[in-house]
């Protein structure tokens, strides 16, 4: 079974400055995919990045880039050079491959950002 | 088409009433998917279909919880017998097989049950 951890409930950045948004997960799975989605307050879940298990590289997109450390099991978020439109909630997700090309995602609990101008 | 719509954006009903809400996915997302997630919570996952075929559906959703994509294009959700702990965003989600990394989600239905 699958696990997301998100132990940052909410967190505080200036304005310009870059912010890390914690993420961890369990799986036995040796394909899966790692995704952030930002949700404002308007509620819609927006996809930021996403980075898969065989990736080398991490994934990068505009000012937020992913550090992927496999061993570790973490799929931090970087967010860098913060905006006051990125206060929101920010979700860790994990994609699980099934069979039928089914593919379930888990969600973590979320980390609430905060950027003080 | 400019995203995932999903109507009504709020819904509020008495318990033991039954309500249907709709998605439209992103016309040429063959996936689509119905979430749940509660205040404070991440999203949980309900069900699944691709084209018309419901594939998994998860435990969460009680025999009151029914979904349809009769025609693979917009799907819809119906709760019967409302109970107070059904009271929840409900999301739904669509992907295409073709370019699998990205889901896009609609912007919810928010239930009430009173």
């Amino acid at each position: 079974a699958q696990k997301i951890t998100q132990t940052q409930p909410g967190m505080f950045v200036q304005e310009k400055e870059a912010v890390t948004l914690d993420c961890t997960y369990d799986t036995s799975d040796q394909s899966y995919g790692l995704f952030w989605y930002k949700q404002p307050s308007s509620g819609e879940m927006i996809f930021l990045i996403y980075q898969g298990s065989y990736d080398e590289q991490n994934a990068t997109e505009g000012r937020y880039s992913l550090n992927f450390q496999k061993a570790r099991k973490s799929a931090n978020l970087v967010i860098s050079a913060s905006q006051l439109g990125d206060s929101a909630m920010y979700f860790c997700a994990m994609r699980e491959f099934l069979s039928g090309g089914y593919q379930k995602v888990t969600f973590g609990t979320g980390t609430k950002l905060q950027v003080i101008p | 088409d400019t995203g995932v719509s999903q109507d009504p954006r709020h819904k509020i009903t008495k318990r033991g009433q039954n309500v249907t809400f709709r998605c439209d996915p992103i016309s040429e997302h063959n996936r689509l998917y119905w979430y749940r997630q509660t205040l404070g919570q991440g999203p949980e996952f309900l069900t699944y279909f691709q084209n018309e075929a419901q594939l998994e559906k998860s435990r969460l959703l009680s025999d009151r919880f029914s979904a349809e994509r009769p025609k693979g294009s917009f799907s819809t959700l119906e709760i019967q017998r409302t109970e107070q702990g059904d009271s929840a965003m409900y999301l739904c989600a669509s992907s295409s097989s073709l370019k699998s990394t990205e889901a896009f989600f609609g912007q919810g239905t928010r239930l009430t049950v009173v």
